[in-house]
């Protein structure tokens, strides 16, 4: 049972738009969300995070959404950029637990 | 680049033999997690070492077994490997437990297993 879903397996934007990718969990006592990137061959590299207390955080061209009632959080990328061009996994923890549950990522392409 | 190093690259095994994978933290950290990426999944939480003890476990079997020591560098075994162990294993350290201090990954090591 899978308990973070990321159901866009991948996404294309042009360049200089807005990129959002979604997560959606079912486990409600998930109290923190992580976002990472992973370009091929390398680990995933920490993006930016939430804590269930908040609804928005925000860090430079990213910022990620948290919307409780529906378990659902996104990530926004403004504007893209080629170098963007990742897998970005969802992560969420559970009572400050560093055991992360990821989702199976989401593939984003941004074209020139 | 993470500072976190893991070794070997790549590795071949057959079914039923025993394999050690090797992981260098980053300086100064003293929590090591592994994780297993099966192909088009995302990475999925094998077991946590903090000061050279398991701080804590997901849902994978005895046969997966881990250490952590005193530089804090850090090695996961599986024995009795099987087909389904085929996958991508990460390593990621952090100084200091919880979810809010960051975990910093390694490339990786792939393992296939025939």
């Amino acid at each position: 049972d899978q308990q973070v879903k990321q159901n866009s397996p991948s996404l294309s934007v042009q360049e200089g738009r807005i990129s959002i990718l979604n997560c959606d969990y079912t486990n409600s006592m998930f109290d923190y969300f992580l976002w990472y990137k992973k370009y091929p061959a390398e680990g995933p590299t920490f993006l930016i995070s939430i804590s269930s207390i908040k609804d928005k955080n925000e860090d430079g061209r990213f910022t990620v959404f948290l919307n409780k009632s529906a378990k659902h959080l996104s990530l926004h990328i403004v504007p893209s950029q080629p170098g963007d061009s990742a897998v970005y996994f969802c992560a969420a923890s559970q009572g400050g637990s560093e055991k992360l549950v990821f989702g199976k990522g989401t593939k984003l392409t941004v074209n020139p | 680049e993470t500072g976190v190093t893991q070794s070997p690259t790549h590795l071949i095994k057959t079914r039923g033999q025993q394999v050690t994978l090797r992981c260098s933290s980053q300086s100064g950290h003293n929590t090591v997690s592994w994780y297993q990426q099966a192909l088009g999944q995302g990475p999925q939480f094998i077991f946590q070492y903090y000061r050279e003890e398991e701080n804590g476990r997901g849902n994978f079997p005895p046969r997966f077994s881990g250490l952590q020591f005193p530089n804090y560098s850090s090695e996961l075994n599986v024995n009795a490997l099987e087909l389904d162990d085929s996958a991508l294993y990460l390593c990621a350290s952090q100084a200091g437990v919880g979810a809010k201090n960051i975990q910093y990954f390694g490339a990786g090591t792939r393992l296939s297993v025939l």
